[in-house]
């Protein structure tokens, strides 16, 4: 069956080290991925979107990896801050919709 | 800014009654989408509509329809709200990729 995962668990991390989500998937090819947050309560927030020939995409202190032969991108804040605290949700590309993971909750710690 | 507007943060209906859910955008986009979102899932696709009057089946369109009128306004509309229709529902609107969402309604049936 088709599956994208993200770690169910929260991710807690020191102030000013790099975080790291990691967004898995299963019999997709998505032409592109992207990565949202989500605050509690809120609508997610576009970040980043990275297409399946590109293998790095940044973003001030953003960046996202896509690997379709592991079939994993890997989102990466550094010099995490308290206010990176939040959901991340990636979605993957399928026919022109977007397919969702459940999210990974992060939690910066000062 | 992309501002996208939903009628009401939150909602309690009772069992049976009709709900609309109202969804604004002031971009101009063609493409318009309703979700829920369930606690450890994914964002779930209800319906989307790439243009006024056209709208498609998402994955979970049972108990729901949708209505596009105008452009800028997409509404969802529960016919009879039972219990299991609890949820946050999101709407978001998209150029051609990314999506914009708005704060959601957070609807509970009783």
């Amino acid at each position: 069956s088709q599956k994208i995962e993200q770690n169910s668990e929260a991710l807690n991390i020191q102030e000013g080290k790099t975080a790291t989500l990691t967004c898995n998937y299963t019999n997709y090819s998505p032409a592109y991925l992207q990565w949202y947050r989500q605050d509690p309560g809120r609508g997610p927030v576009f970040l980043l979107l990275i297409r399946e020939n590109e293998k790095e995409k940044r973003k001030e202190r953003l960046k996202v990896t896509f690997d379709t032969t592991l079939k994993q991108s890997l989102f990466h804040i550094t010099a995490s801050q308290p206010a990176d605290s939040a959901t991340y949700l990636c979605a993957l590309a399928d026919n022109y919709q977007l397919i969702w993971g459940a999210g990974t909750k992060l939690i910066i710690k000062p | 800014d992309v501002k996208v507007t939903q009628s009401s943060r939150y909602l309690v209906k009772r069992t049976g009654e009709k709900v609309f859910l109202e969804c604004v955008q002031d971009m101009d986009h063609e493409n318009m989408f309703w979700y829920r979102q369930d606690p450890g899932l994914g964002l779930r696709l209800i319906y989307f509509s790439y243009d006024v009057k056209m709208k498609e089946k998402g994955d979970i369109p049972e108990g729901y329809s949708v209505s596009r009128e105008k452009k800028e306004r997409f509404s969802l509309i529960l016919e009879s709200a039972s219990t299991n229709q609890t949820s946050m529902y999101l709407c978001a609107s998209s150029p051609t990729d990314e999506q914009y969402f708005g704060p959601g309604t957070r609807l509970t049936v009783t």
